[in-house]
C-alpha cells in the first residue's frame, strides 16, 4: 500500500513569494495534518482537516493555509514567503480515531532566499 | 500551553551499553508517541502509548508511560549502531487532534561501534 506522499520534494523561492504544498494521504485515512520542522527542532503543529474541515490550527499567521478535497488530498498555501519560512514541511495522515497516531510523509523541504 | 521536554538532547554511546531518555510533559494526557527520525528523512513511528503504565517493547527498546508523573522512557538495551538516529516524544492533549501533537526537541542519538 502507498504512503503518505508529498510533493515536490524539494522547492526553492525568494521572499515574497507564494507556495503551495501537496499531499496524498493513506488509502482510508479521512484526517491530514500538516507540520512544520525547523532544522535541530522538533515538527510544529500547522493545520488539522477532517472530511474537508480545518478541525484544529497551530499557532501559525494567516500567510499560511490549507485545504483538503474531496479525494482527501491537501494542500498547504504560505503567501508572502519569509526567510523563516525555510523548512522542511510534514504532511500526516491519520483514520479518524486518532488513536492510532499519524504517518507522516517524506515532506517537502522548502529554502527561501 | 503544552510543554514536552526531553533529554538529554544530545547523546554518544557504546554498542553494547543500556540508556534510557526521558520525556517530561506539562499537561494531564494520556497519548503519548515516540518517533524516530534519520538525517534527512521523515518521521517513523515506534510506538503509541495510550494509558497509564502502558510499556511497548520492539527489538531493542522499550517505552512506557506514567501519566501521574507526566513522563515517559525509551530504554535502549545492548544499542547496536543501526540504532542511530534522532528520537522525538510527541503528546496529544486529546482534543481530537484538533491541537495536533506536542514534539519535544528530540534526542539525537548516536552510536559508535
Amino acid at each position: 500500500d502507498a504512503g503518505v506522499t508529498q510533493s515536490p520534494t524539494h522547492l526553492i523561492k525568494t521572499r515574497g513569494q507564494q507556495v503551495t504544498l501537496r499531499c496524498s494521504p493513506i488509502s482510508g485515512h479521512k484526517s491530514v495534518s500538516w507540520y512544520q520542522q525547523v532544522l535541530g527542532q522538533g515538527p510544529q503543529f500547522i493545520f488539522q482537516y477532517y472530511e474537508k474541515e480545518e478541525r484544529g490550527r497551530g499557532n501559525f499567521p494567516d500567510r499560511f493555509s490549507a485545504r483538503q478535497f474531496p479525494n482527501y488530498s491537501s494542500e498547504l498555501n504560505v503567501n508572502a514567503l519569509l526567510l523563516g519560512d525555510s523548512a522542511l514541511y510534514l504532511c500526516a495522515s491519520s483514520l479518524v480515531s486518532w488513536a492510532g497516531g499519524l504517518y507522516f510523509g517524506a515532506g517537502t523541504r522548502l529554502s527561501v532566499l | 500551553e503544552l510543554k514536552v521536554e526531553q533529554n538529554p538532547l544530545f547523546l554518544s554511546m557504546q554498542e553494547g551499553k543500556n540508556y534510557t531518555i526521558y520525556c517530561n510533559y506539562s499537561t494531564t494526557s494520556d497519548r503519548l508517541y515516540w518517533y524516530r527520525q534519520d538525517p534527512g528523512k521523515s518521521l517513523e513511528s515506534l510506538f503509541v502509548l495510550l494509558s497509564n503504565g502502558a510499556v511497548k517493547q520492539e527489538g531493542r527498546l522499550m517505552a512506557s508511560l506514567d501519566t501521574k508523573a507526566r513522563l515517559s522512557t525509551l530504554h535502549i538495551t545492548a544499542a547496536v549502531h543501526d540504532l542511530s538516529a534522532t528520537y522525538f516524544c510527541a503528546v496529544d492533549e486529546g482534543r481530537g487532534g484538533a491541537d495536533g501533537l506536542t514534539f519535544g526537541k528530540g534526542t539525537h542519538l548516536i552510536i559508535q561501534p
